[in-house]
């Protein structure tokens, strides 16, 4: 069955740092989102992405943040500068249809030092 | 307060019993999601719903739309069901608004 998949699983930083998390969305969805959930709390919504450009961002998804799909089957999640409070487990998901149930990938628990 | 409102926060039950979590929303919507957050934080949607009800397995799906309300039923719980089910909302725009989880424990 296709699945979302990510790397690493777990990413250890130092604070300042630039960290890329990388997804691969199932093969033939077209929109593709980033999550995230810091410890302890609900998931939150950081930015969607379809058609090659961001379709929707929240507040969170400030000028440290961007977004990629550098080929036909990555999509990437920037962070340029980390900070303590990036620390959290980041969630990449993808979708068909707009409005169509969403599969998440396993999390990439980012750690910033 | 949140969009998405979830009770109780936390469930502990003995196996086999009938499970309910519920989940309250306070904007219209475009559909009801219920996802599964496992302990080692992965996360699976289990039911997507914009109205009446669902059924897979064990587990039920139902979402009253007049009064912003859905619920989640697990008939004849086993320890395996142990995990924090996750409530979340779409708005038409395609980002998901989540509730804050209830961690449901069933004991042997």
């Amino acid at each position: 069955e296709p699945e979302v998949t990510q790397t690493p699983s777990h990413q250890v930083t130092q604070m300042g740092q630039e960290v890329i998390l990388r997804c691969v969305p199932i093969s033939n969805h077209l929109y593709f989102y980033w999550y995230r959930q810091i410890l302890g709390q609900k998931v939150e919504f950081l930015v969607s992405f379809y058609n090659n450009e961001i379709s929707e961002k929240s507040e969170i998804f400030d000028d440290q943040f961007s977004v990629e799909r550098p080929d036909g089957s990555n999509f990437t999640l920037k962070i340029r500068s980390t900070k303590l409070e990036d620390s959290a487990m980041y969630f990449c998901a993808s979708n068909l249809l707009n409005g169509d149930e969403q599969f998440f990938g396993p999390g990439t628990r980012l750690t910033v030092l | 307060k949140n969009e998405v409102e979830q009770s109780p926060q936390n469930l502990t039950a003995q196996e086999g019993e009938f499970i309910t979590i519920n989940c309250s929303y306070s904007v219209g919507i475009s559909a009801l999601h219920w996802l599964q957050q496992h302990p080692g934080g992965g996360i699976v949607s289990l039911f997507m719903l914009s109205s009446g009800k669902k059924k897979h397995g064990r587990l039920i799906a139902t979402i009253n739309i007049q009064e912003k309300h859905s619920s989640l039923h697990i008939t004849a719980s086993h320890p395996r069901d142990s995990a924090v089910y996750i409530c979340a909302v779409s708005r038409g725009a395609q980002k998901l608004v989540f509730g804050q989880g209830t961690r449901l424990t069933i004991n042997p």
